[in-house]
């Protein structure tokens, strides 16, 4: 089975990138990449995913290394209300096994 | 706006009760999930549902059922509360793959206390 791993806390400076890596060596080929965000008493919000290439949304990019076994969620100019905890999760495209990992907890320092 | 509705947002039962956590979705969505999340454990899948009555074990169905008699309500119970049932519960739901990009809606969870 895949397995996610990623940092348990992260800081930025407000204004400028976050860059919040996941570990996923083991991930198969028809594997997508998912980031959520949880912030403080809600529930996780869906963010970005992407299967090989480079994904860019509103909210961030979601650069995957050629290899797939690592992937980055880029906040490109992170402000106070990004402060959560950013979720990495694999899904083997059918919502069946969802694959967590344990969650960065950013912190965006004015 | 795309909604998750979750019953209670804060519970107190006692041992022994018979607890039950609803959740409503508006969107026509196929799948419906419960998990729960505890500090350093993350998300784990008590049950999933991909159409009304039917439904699969995730990963830590123990002391767990699930209902599901109709599309957007997919219900949780716990038979017998037990202390180490403490928890914040997490209601999401999502279209099934070929029908979207396959992201799970979350409600805003209910947290359970069991004395």
């Amino acid at each position: 089975d895949a397995k996610t791993t990623q940092p348990t806390s992260m800081d930025c400076a407000e204004g400028r990138a976050a860059n919040l890596p996941c570990n996923h060596s083991t991930i198969s080929g028809n594997e997508y990449v998912y980031w959520y965000r949880q912030i403080h008493s809600q529930g996780p919000q869906y963010i970005i995913h992407g299967l090989k290439n480079n994904e860019t949304n509103e909210m961030a990019s979601l650069i995957i290394t050629e290899d797939r076994k690592s992937s980055t969620l880029i906040l490109p100019h992170a402000t106070l209300r990004d402060t959560a905890v950013y979720y990495c999760m694999i899904n083997a495209g059918n919502n069946r096994k969802l694959i967590w990992g344990l969650g960065t907890s950013l912190a965006v320092n004015p | 706006d795309v909604k998750v509705t979750q019953s209670s947002r804060y519970l107190v039962k006692r041992t022994g009760e018979k607890v039950f956590l609803e959740c409503v979705q508006d969107m026509d969505h196929e799948n419906m999930f419960w998990y729960r999340q505890d500090p350093g454990l993350g998300l784990r899948l008590i049950y999933f549902s991909y159409d009304v009555k039917m439904k699969e074990k995730g990963d830590i169905p123990e002391g767990y059922s699930v209902s599901r008699e109709k599309k957007e309500r997919f219900s949780l119970i716990l038979e017998s509360a037990s202390t180490n049932q403490t928890s914040m519960y997490l209601c999401a739901s999502s279209l099934v793959w070929a029908r979207g990009t396959g992201e799970l809606f979350f409600g805003e969870g209910s947290r359970l206390t069991v004395l």
